[in-house]
């Protein structure tokens, strides 16, 4: 079974600031995805960044960057140059192929201006 | 990315009542649909999986009486809760996958049961 775990229930990060979010996870598939998701308070998710077990370059996205430990299993959200507007849930996701996603607690992200 | 549509994306209902929430894929043809429930202030729940043309496939400790999942065709897939009562009230979200590519996800109905 597939197990995510994210240990910080909310962050504070002062604008323009940058900040991570901690992800680790669990599996014994040896092909995986791993994403993060932003949901803000209108509920919706937003998907931000993927990365794949097999991809030798951590993933970035704009403001955002995947920092890939595959030997540790952690999965980090880095968030550059934080807005207000990136105050919001913030969900580690995986799944490994033809399977479900599979969520984290998730961390509440809170940007003070 | 691809579009799924939810509708109600609100609904209140008296205890007892059943309530069907209906989850779109409007640009693909979604093979799978995922139902996941989300508690306030928690995370996303998997309740079920199904397949186009397929019963579902339920978690663990969700009820298929209950939760009743109809997936008749490649965009449409429906969930009604049954008889609902005031601990049903929640986040439903529906997510759609085409074969093993990338889910997306509807933007939620909340139920709120009185």
């Amino acid at each position: 079974a597939q197990k995510i775990t994210q240990t910080q229930p909310g962050m504070f990060v002062q604008e323009k600031e940058a900040v991570t979010l901690d992800c680790t996870y669990d599996t014994s598939d040896p092909s995986y995805g791993l994403f993060w998701y932003k949901q803000p308070s209108s509920g919706e998710m937003i998907f931000l960044i993927y990365q794949g077990s097999y991809d030798q370059q951590n993933a970035t996205e704009g403001r955002y960057s995947l920092n890939f430990q595959k030997a540790r299993k952690s999965a980090n959200l880095v968030i550059s140059a934080s807005q207000l507007g990136d105050s919001a849930m913030y969900f580690c996701a995986m799944r490994p192929p033809n399977t479900p996603l599979v969520f984290g607690k998730g961390t509440r992200l809170s940007v003070i201006a | 990315g691809a579009v799924v549509s939810q509708h109600p994306s609100r609904v209140i209902c008296k205890s007892g009542t059943s309530v069907k929430i209906e989850c779109r894929s409007l640009d693909f043809q979604a093979t799978t649909m995922f139902w996941y429930r989300q508690f306030p202030k928690k995370s996303l729940m998997l309740m079920a999986t199904s397949n186009e043309g397929s019963k579902a496939t339920y978690e663990q400790g969700v009820e298929k009486d209950k939760f009743l999942i109809n997936h008749a065709s490649l965009t449409l897939s429906t969930l009604t809760v049954t008889s609902a009562h005031p601990e049903d009230s929640s986040f439903y979200i529906c997510s759609a996958r085409w074969e093993d590519d990338e889910q997306f996800f509807g933007p939620g109905t909340r139920l709120t049961v009185l």
